[in-house]
Protein backbone atom coordinates (compact mmCIF):
# COMPACT_ATOMS: atom_id res chain seq x y z
CA UNK A 1 0.00 0.00 0.00
CA UNK A 2 2.00 3.11 -1.74
CA UNK A 3 -0.56 5.69 -0.29
CA UNK A 4 -0.41 8.67 -2.32
CA UNK A 5 2.67 9.19 -4.72
CA UNK A 6 3.93 11.52 -6.69
CA UNK A 7 5.95 12.05 -9.96
CA UNK A 8 8.69 13.68 -10.38
CA UNK A 9 10.35 14.14 -7.38
CA UNK A 10 12.26 17.57 -8.54
CA UNK A 11 11.92 19.45 -11.89
CA UNK A 12 14.12 22.27 -13.40
CA UNK A 13 11.58 24.06 -15.92
CA UNK A 14 12.76 27.13 -18.16
CA UNK A 15 10.41 30.27 -18.63
CA UNK A 16 7.68 29.16 -20.77
CA UNK A 17 8.12 25.37 -20.58
CA UNK A 18 5.49 23.16 -19.83
CA UNK A 19 4.95 20.15 -17.55
CA UNK A 20 2.37 17.65 -15.97
CA UNK A 21 2.59 16.85 -12.72
CA UNK A 22 1.38 13.06 -11.72
CA UNK A 23 -0.03 12.02 -8.88
CA UNK A 24 -1.61 8.66 -7.49
CA UNK A 25 -3.36 7.40 -5.15
CA UNK A 26 -4.39 3.47 -4.06
CA UNK A 27 -6.43 4.15 -1.18
CA UNK A 28 -9.52 4.11 -3.20
CA UNK A 29 -10.77 7.46 -1.90
CA UNK A 30 -13.11 9.76 -3.94
CA UNK A 31 -11.23 13.01 -3.36
CA UNK A 32 -8.24 14.32 -4.37
CA UNK A 33 -5.99 17.92 -4.03
CA UNK A 34 -3.33 19.96 -5.43
CA UNK A 35 -1.41 22.31 -2.64
CA UNK A 36 1.76 24.51 -3.50
CA UNK A 37 3.45 25.13 -0.29
CA UNK A 38 6.07 27.84 0.01
CA UNK A 39 8.28 29.69 2.63
CA UNK A 40 6.28 31.46 5.26
CA UNK A 41 2.94 31.14 3.53
CA UNK A 42 1.91 27.26 4.90
CA UNK A 43 0.33 24.64 2.23
CA UNK A 44 -2.45 26.79 -0.37
CA UNK A 45 -5.08 24.99 -2.53
CA UNK A 46 -4.65 25.12 -5.83
CA UNK A 47 -7.19 22.71 -7.21
CA UNK A 48 -9.36 19.56 -5.55
CA UNK A 49 -12.05 17.02 -7.07
CA UNK A 50 -14.33 15.93 -4.70
CA UNK A 51 -15.40 12.91 -6.73
CA UNK A 52 -14.32 11.24 -10.25
CA UNK A 53 -15.30 13.43 -13.04
CA UNK A 54 -15.01 16.57 -10.82
CA UNK A 55 -13.11 19.74 -10.35
CA UNK A 56 -12.66 22.74 -9.06
CA UNK A 57 -10.92 25.53 -8.52
CA UNK A 58 -8.97 26.11 -4.98
CA UNK A 59 -7.18 29.78 -3.18
CA UNK A 60 -4.59 30.08 -5.92
CA UNK A 61 -5.94 28.66 -9.14
CA UNK A 62 -3.99 31.04 -11.99
CA UNK A 63 -1.29 29.31 -14.13
CA UNK A 64 -2.64 25.72 -13.86
CA UNK A 65 -4.68 23.35 -15.22
CA UNK A 66 -6.11 20.04 -13.61
CA UNK A 67 -7.51 16.58 -14.93
CA UNK A 68 -8.93 14.02 -12.94
CA UNK A 69 -8.29 10.67 -15.01
CA UNK A 70 -9.75 8.12 -12.89
CA UNK A 71 -10.26 7.64 -9.23
CA UNK A 72 -6.64 7.02 -9.12
CA UNK A 73 -5.32 9.62 -10.58
CA UNK A 74 -5.15 13.24 -10.03
CA UNK A 75 -2.69 15.11 -13.05
CA UNK A 76 -1.59 19.12 -12.16
CA UNK A 77 -0.48 20.91 -15.66
CA UNK A 78 1.51 24.00 -15.62
CA UNK A 79 0.78 25.36 -19.56
CA UNK A 80 3.73 28.20 -19.53
CA UNK A 81 5.90 28.17 -16.39
CA UNK A 82 6.68 31.24 -14.81
CA UNK A 83 9.57 31.60 -12.28
CA UNK A 84 6.62 33.03 -9.34
CA UNK A 85 5.53 28.89 -10.14
CA UNK A 86 8.73 28.15 -8.42
CA UNK A 87 7.86 25.82 -5.33
CA UNK A 88 6.67 22.28 -3.75
CA UNK A 89 4.03 20.88 -4.97
CA UNK A 90 1.73 18.44 -2.70
CA UNK A 91 -1.02 16.30 -3.78
CA UNK A 92 -3.42 14.51 -1.05
CA UNK A 93 -6.72 12.42 -1.24
CA UNK A 94 -9.46 12.38 1.52
CA UNK A 95 -12.15 9.08 1.82
CA UNK A 96 -15.13 9.41 1.66
CA UNK A 97 -16.68 9.86 5.38
CA UNK A 98 -13.39 11.15 6.51
CA UNK A 99 -12.20 14.28 7.21
CA UNK A 100 -8.26 14.53 6.77
CA UNK A 101 -6.18 14.36 4.05
CA UNK A 102 -3.39 11.91 2.84
CA UNK A 103 -0.26 13.82 1.39
CA UNK A 104 2.15 12.66 -1.19
CA UNK A 105 5.68 13.30 -1.03
CA UNK A 106 6.02 16.22 -3.14
CA UNK A 107 7.59 17.69 -6.01
CA UNK A 108 9.99 20.45 -5.96
CA UNK A 109 9.98 22.77 -9.02
CA UNK A 110 12.07 25.44 -9.90
CA UNK A 111 11.22 27.93 -12.90
CA UNK A 112 14.56 29.63 -14.01
CA UNK B 1 -12.94 33.64 4.98
CA UNK B 2 -11.57 31.20 7.57
CA UNK B 3 -8.24 32.00 8.50
CA UNK B 4 -5.59 30.05 10.53
CA UNK B 5 -2.84 31.93 12.62
CA UNK B 6 0.16 30.32 13.95
CA UNK B 7 1.53 32.76 16.52
CA UNK B 8 5.29 31.29 16.29
CA UNK B 9 7.09 31.02 13.34
CA UNK B 10 10.18 29.83 14.91
CA UNK B 11 10.79 27.60 18.74
CA UNK B 12 13.88 26.25 20.17
CA UNK B 13 13.77 24.28 22.40
CA UNK B 14 16.04 22.10 24.43
CA UNK B 15 15.71 18.23 24.84
CA UNK B 16 13.47 16.58 27.16
CA UNK B 17 11.46 20.07 27.55
CA UNK B 18 8.27 20.33 27.19
CA UNK B 19 6.91 22.68 23.61
CA UNK B 20 4.42 24.63 22.91
CA UNK B 21 2.90 25.73 19.51
CA UNK B 22 0.05 27.99 19.27
CA UNK B 23 -2.51 28.43 16.50
CA UNK B 24 -5.91 30.26 16.27
CA UNK B 25 -8.42 30.18 13.77
CA UNK B 26 -11.11 32.45 12.48
CA UNK B 27 -14.50 30.97 11.56
CA UNK B 28 -17.99 31.35 13.16
CA UNK B 29 -19.32 27.71 12.13
CA UNK B 30 -18.44 24.54 12.85
CA UNK B 31 -14.83 23.20 11.95
CA UNK B 32 -12.56 20.19 12.11
CA UNK B 33 -9.11 21.17 13.30
CA UNK B 34 -5.62 19.35 12.74
CA UNK B 35 -1.97 19.21 12.68
CA UNK B 36 0.16 18.24 10.38
CA UNK B 37 4.16 17.59 11.18
CA UNK B 38 6.72 17.92 8.31
CA UNK B 39 9.85 16.40 8.49
CA UNK B 40 12.79 17.83 6.48
CA UNK B 41 12.31 17.13 2.73
CA UNK B 42 9.16 14.27 3.12
CA UNK B 43 5.20 15.03 2.82
CA UNK B 44 2.96 16.13 5.60
CA UNK B 45 1.75 13.60 8.24
CA UNK B 46 -1.11 13.39 10.12
CA UNK B 47 -0.09 13.89 13.93
CA UNK B 48 -3.75 14.59 15.52
CA UNK B 49 -7.50 15.69 14.89
CA UNK B 50 -10.56 16.97 16.41
CA UNK B 51 -13.81 16.60 14.71
CA UNK B 52 -16.01 16.56 18.15
CA UNK B 53 -16.40 15.65 21.54
CA UNK B 54 -13.90 15.79 23.98
CA UNK B 55 -11.55 18.55 23.74
CA UNK B 56 -8.03 17.14 24.71
CA UNK B 57 -7.13 14.99 21.83
CA UNK B 58 -3.79 12.99 21.92
CA UNK B 59 -1.82 11.95 18.62
CA UNK B 60 1.15 10.09 17.74
CA UNK B 61 4.41 10.44 19.29
CA UNK B 62 3.37 11.51 22.56
CA UNK B 63 1.73 15.14 21.09
CA UNK B 64 -1.86 16.52 22.50
CA UNK B 65 -3.85 19.14 21.75
CA UNK B 66 -6.90 21.35 23.18
CA UNK B 67 -9.06 22.87 21.00
CA UNK B 68 -10.69 26.05 22.95
CA UNK B 69 -13.92 27.19 21.19
CA UNK B 70 -14.56 30.36 23.33
CA UNK B 71 -10.84 31.48 22.62
CA UNK B 72 -11.16 29.60 18.59
CA UNK B 73 -7.70 28.01 19.81
CA UNK B 74 -6.00 24.89 19.04
CA UNK B 75 -2.63 24.62 20.45
CA UNK B 76 -0.45 21.65 20.62
CA UNK B 77 1.71 20.31 23.28
CA UNK B 78 4.18 17.47 23.86
CA UNK B 79 5.68 17.40 27.74
CA UNK B 80 9.07 16.27 27.00
CA UNK B 81 10.67 16.58 23.16
CA UNK B 82 13.43 14.52 21.60
CA UNK B 83 16.06 15.40 18.87
CA UNK B 84 13.99 13.76 16.33
CA UNK B 85 10.86 15.52 16.78
CA UNK B 86 12.57 18.86 15.15
CA UNK B 87 10.91 19.51 11.75
CA UNK B 88 7.91 22.21 10.77
CA UNK B 89 4.16 21.40 12.22
CA UNK B 90 1.60 23.26 10.37
CA UNK B 91 -2.26 23.90 11.92
CA UNK B 92 -5.03 23.10 9.35
CA UNK B 93 -8.75 24.14 9.27
CA UNK B 94 -11.75 22.93 7.72
CA UNK B 95 -15.53 23.69 7.80
CA UNK B 96 -17.18 20.19 8.36
CA UNK B 97 -19.39 20.12 5.67
CA UNK B 98 -16.49 21.32 3.13
CA UNK B 99 -13.31 19.30 3.68
CA UNK B 100 -10.92 22.09 1.98
CA UNK B 101 -7.82 22.76 4.07
CA UNK B 102 -6.72 26.13 5.32
CA UNK B 103 -3.06 25.85 6.59
CA UNK B 104 -1.09 28.31 9.01
CA UNK B 105 2.12 29.56 7.95
CA UNK B 106 3.91 26.70 9.89
CA UNK B 107 5.86 26.44 13.09
CA UNK B 108 9.93 25.13 12.90
CA UNK B 109 10.68 23.37 16.24
CA UNK B 110 13.98 23.04 16.70
CA UNK B 111 14.99 20.62 19.55
CA UNK B 112 18.79 21.21 20.30
CA UNK B 113 20.67 18.82 23.07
Amino acid sequence: NAGVTQTPKFQVLKTGQSMTLQCAQDMNHNSMYWYRQDPGMGLRLIYYSASEGTTDKGEVPNGYNVSRLNKREFSLRLESAAPSQTSVYFCASRGGGAAEQYFGPGTRLTVT
Amino acid sequence: AQSVTQLDSQVPVFEEAPVELRCNYSSSVSVYLFWYVQYPNQGLQLLLKYLSGSTLVKGINGFEAEFNKSQTSFHLRKPSVHISDTAEYFCAVTFSNDYKLSFGAGTTVTVRA
